[in-house]
């Protein structure tokens, strides 16, 4: 069936570090890929997301890359802030007749961003 | 605009204890979904209206858990009798009526309920 695996954490990175997040996924055909965020005492936001093969999505300077000669997409940022502390999900929607879709989670990675 | 609400934002209760959980969607939203996060695990699907119907509660862990959807509106998520096992978040999430898989669902600040 289909599915998330994401890196687990905790991770625990300096401020101005270098990010990645890795997440791949098992699907039928060709999914849109979305990354969600946690941030302390809020509810998930939609982070960043890719609708088809070698799109890029990018917010807040965080990137991923749909590839899906890897089945990958793994989130990055080139320099980390400690407002960026927060638990981050990969998700996969699953798409049914009648317009809706249900999301497949990764387990989620905290991350800890100290000055 | 107001997002997806869930109150109360935590619930500590007694194994056995009844418990009601409640989601008020964006105003306007026909889809409205429960998730659940058990234990710093991944967050699963528990199940979907399309406004006051349920679409599909293949996630509902077993009969213990009840949700409804009052007009429409609002959804309530009960559990009852509680147990351990049923400590965890509970997400509450709503998107727009005919919308794909492309499509954004905005959340809740969850629900973390605690049996003990």
């Amino acid at each position: 069936g289909d599915s998330v695996t994401q890196m687990e954490g905790p991770v625990t990175l300096s401020e101005e570090a270098f990010l990645t997040i890795n997440c791949t996924y098992t699907a039928t055909g060709y999914p849109s890929l979305f990354w969600y965020v946690q941030y302390p005492g809020e509810g998930l936001q939609l982070l960043l997301k890719a609708t088809k093969a070698d799109d890029k999505g990018s917010n807040k300077g965080f990137e991923a890359t749909y590839r899906k000669e890897t089945t990958s997409f793994h989130l990055e940022k080139g320099s980390v802030q400690v407002s960026d502390s927060a638990v981050y999900f990969c998700a996969l929607p699953i798409r049914f007749s009648g317009g809706y879709n249900k999301l497949i989670f990764g387990a989620g990675t905290r991350l800890a961003v100290h000055p | 605009e107001a997002g997806v609400t869930q109150f109360p934002s935590h619930s500590v209760i007694e194994k056995g204890q009844t418990v009601t959980l409640r989601c008020d969607p964006i105003s306007g939203h026909d889809n409205l979904y429960w998730y659940r996060r058990v234990m710093g695990k991944e967050i699963k699907f528990l199940l979907h209206f399309v406004k006051e119907s349920k679409q599909d509660e293949s996630g509902m862990p077993n009969n213990r858990f009840l949700a409804e959807r009052t007009g429409g509106t609002y959804s309530t998520l009960k559990v009852q009798p509680a147990e351990l096992e049923d400590s965890g978040v509970y997400f509450c999430a709503s998107s727009p009526r005919g919308t794909g898989g492309n499509t954004e669902a905005f959340f809740g600040q969850g629900t973390r309920l605690t049996v003990v």
